[in-house]
């Protein structure tokens, strides 16, 4: 079942915070997160998994708990390069693949 | 070191017509899977692959047939076009199916008339 991620839209200036959050239904094994900006692929930014602790890239960093099957990605002091959509990919660990959430917009204006 | 490599890069069809899409990574991954891009539906999965010879279905994999000859290729067929596979299409690959984030083509962009 497709996680959802909430919100689905947020429009930020320069230099302030987000938070993108990821639900899933199902128990999960790992949450991936890419960010894909408009007529590109996506690009692979962090994977968490079950048992594993919060990851960090930079200024982004995300976070995953396993009991309540939620994942929020955090985006500090952004910047405009941050732009794009991002999505959250989770996996049950078995033989299914990797479902994708609907994804975020993120606007970062200057 | 070129990745993943799509082609073609835009196709246009007419319903009924077959075509193959292709896709290629050097970077030795043993996972590789084909997804749909839809407005506002995110990315949805069409078949993957966890080794040469070895292929699965997605959660929308009608319409469409998978082989994996090679390590290195994975090409997506469409049997006979239909307007409802107007999409983009991305490869992803991956070192193992657990554990490892996934490396993007670049994208095949259809449509079907």
């Amino acid at each position: 079942q497709q996680p959802v991620q909430s919100p689905q839209a947020v429009i930020l200036r320069e230099g302030e915070d987000a938070v993108i959050n990821c639900s899933s239904s199902k128990a999960l094994y790992s949450v991936h997160w890419y960010r894909q900006k408009h007529g590109e692929a996506p690009v692979f930014l962090m994977i968490l998994l079950k048992g594993g602790e919060q990851k960090g890239h930079e200024k982004i960093s995300a976070s995953f708990n396993e009991k309540k099957q939620q994942s929020s990605l955090y985006l500090t002091a952004s910047q405009l390069s941050y732009s794009g959509t991002y999505f959250c990919g989770t996996e049950g660990g078995g033989a299914d693949g990797l479902t994708f959430g609907k994804g975020t917009h993120l606007i970062i204006q200057p | 070191n070129a990745g993943v490599t799509q082609t073609p890069k835009f196709q246009v069809l007419k319903t009924g017509q077959s075509m193959t899409l292709q896709c290629a990574q050097d970077m030795n991954h043993e996972y590789m899977s084909w997804y749909r891009q839809d407005p506002g539906m995110g990315l949805r999965l069409i078949h993957y692959s966890v080794g040469a010879g070895i292929t699965d279905q997605g959660e929308v994999p009608n319409g469409y047939n998978v082989s994996r000859s090679t390590t290195e290729d994975f090409p997506l067929r469409l049997l006979s076009a239909a307007p409802s596979q107007t999409s983009v299409y991305f490869c992803a690959s991956s070192y193992e199916r657990h554990n490892y984030g996934y490396t993007f083509g670049s994208g095949t962009r259809l449509t079907v008339v």
